[in-house]
């Protein structure tokens, strides 16, 4: 497809339970972001990747929260052990950025809303 | 590392008054800037952006923005508001050069009063 795309759209799971986001971001961009979005909260940055590699994983609010990347392509963020806490809408953003790019907009997709319960 | 401040968690306003949503940013080195707009249960979308150039920027549905160096500042500007434009909006900032991440303020909720 042509933008960011992310699966599920809604998700449910107890309490406990591990949880798997994933997200296709545009063809080409190099770029990928998760973002939380809490009610009131507005958006939590959790992890930055460039290529597979993860320069900035300062977002990531504890050690059951891990994403990886693989050839540069589709993005899984998982959640172990789940907490109500985490109930939110994950958002994903790709950017092309490149040697020549003076653009980083961030495309977003239309994210995953995770309920625990 | 850089930061964005919105001091408006909610702003409202009646149809056809002008509206100012304000963001203040902070970083030692040269920025892009973002304005983003999410409709009530749809994703984001980027309304405008300040790469370099002129600092008054022009989006789309009417808005602009100015950046100020000396203020950090990018406000976003629209001189007459519909109740289409109810939304939340969102201040972005990257450090200039790519392979940066973008980091968002907390957001304006904006509602156009009828």
């Amino acid at each position: 497809g042509a933008g960011v795309s992310q699966s599920p759209s809604n998700k449910v799971t107890e309490k406990g339970k591990d949880v798997e986001l994933r997200c296709d971001p545009i063809s080409g961009h190099t770029a990928l972001y998760w973002y939380r979005q809490s009610l009131g909260q507005g958006l939590e940055f959790l992890i930055y990747f460039q290529g597979n590699s993860a320069p900035d994983k300062s977002g990531l609010p504890s050690d059951r929260f891990s994403a990886e990347r693989t050839g540069g392509s589709v993005s899984t963020l998982t959640i172990q052990r789940t907490q109500q806490e985490d109930s939110a809408v994950y958002l994903c953003a790709s950017s092309l950025v490149g040697l020549r790019s003076v653009s980083t907009e961030a495309f977003f997709g239309q994210g995953t809303r995770l309920t625990v319960v | 590392a850089q930061s964005v401040t919105q001091l408006d968690s909610q702003v409202p306003v009646f149809e056809e008054a002008p509206v100012e949503l304000r963001c203040n940013y902070s970083s030692s080195v040269s920025v892009y800037l973002f304005w983003y707009v999410q409709y009530p249960n749809q994703g984001l979308q980027l309304l405008l952006k300040y790469l370099s150039g002129s600092t008054l920027v022009k989006g789309i549905n009417g808005f602009e923005a100015e950046f100020n160096k000396s203020q950090t500042s990018f406000h976003l500007r629209k001189p007459s508001v519909h109740i289409s434009d109810t939304a939340e909006y969102f201040c972005a900032v990257t450090l200039s050069g790519g392979y940066q991440k973008v980091t968002f303020g907390t957001g304006t909720k904006l509602q156009v009063i009828p």
